[in-house]
């Protein structure tokens, strides 16, 4: 069975600082790892994907197999950054495409 | 492009009651899905289909919950009856095939109380 999970439910940080959201899965097979974002009143949408190796609105994640980590990393943290953050995980190839999502973290830049 | 359009917004319904739901998802994509989101989680796969046919359906509780996409474009998500642990929000999204690149397009979402 496929797991994620992101221990915090909840972050706060000030404007400026640098920000990691944790994620770790659990998955016997190859996975494959994105971050999903819904900032305040706009739905839920894709921010990176870690086959991608790109950074979006500032934001890096790295794929750790050994650690099973795909923690999501901001060196300056900005108010716009506050949104709801997914971290989801699926098969790599094969033809289950399904995406299993952890339970979010509520990132807060405050000012 | 709107997007994936649902509707309604918000549900209200007292138990035992029927409520549906309805999704239209991206022109052009043929995958469409329905996550149910409760409080504090992230969604959860309820079923998935390729064009009209539901390929993932297995965490669909089917004793109550019916979902249909008869002509392989819209689809609408039924619970009869529901029940009070039915609270959430629904959520469709779609995707342009199998979604190779894992992005998939979500709805603003479905939320149903059930009192």
């Amino acid at each position: 069975a496929q797991r994620v999970t992101q221990p915090e439910k909840l972050l706060s940080v000030f404007k400026g600082a640098p920000v990691e959201l944790k994620c770790n899965y659990s998955y016997s097979g190859s996975p494959e790892l994105f971050w999903y974002v819904q900032y305040s009143r706009q739905r839920l949408q894709l921010l990176l994907r870690h086959i991608s190796r790109e950074s979006i609105k500032g934001f890096t994640a790295d794929l750790n197999k050994g650690e099973t980590s795909f923690h999501l990393k901001k060196p300056f943290a900005q108010e716009e950054d506050s949104a709801m953050y997914y971290c989801a995980l699926r098969k790599s190839g094969g033809s289950n495409y399904k995406l299993t999502f952890g339970k979010g973290t509520l990132l807060t830049v405050n000012p | 492009e709107a997007g994936v359009v649902q509707s309604p917004r918000y549900k209200i319904i007292e138990k035992k009651q029927p409520v549906a739901f309805w999704c239209n998802p991206i022109s052009g994509h043929n995958t469409l899905y329905w996550y149910l989101q409760n409080l504090g989680q992230g969604p959860e796969l309820l079923i998935r289909y390729e064009n009209e046919e539901a390929v993932d359906d297995s965490q669909l509780p089917k004793d109550r919950f019916s979902a249909e996409r008869l002509k392989g474009v819209d689809s609408t998500l039924k619970i009869q009856p529901a029940e009070l642990g039915d609270s959430a929000v629904y959520l469709c999204a779609s995707s342009q095939g199998q979604a190779s690149d894992g992005e998939l397009f979500f709805g603003e979402g479905s939320r149903l109380t059930v009192l």
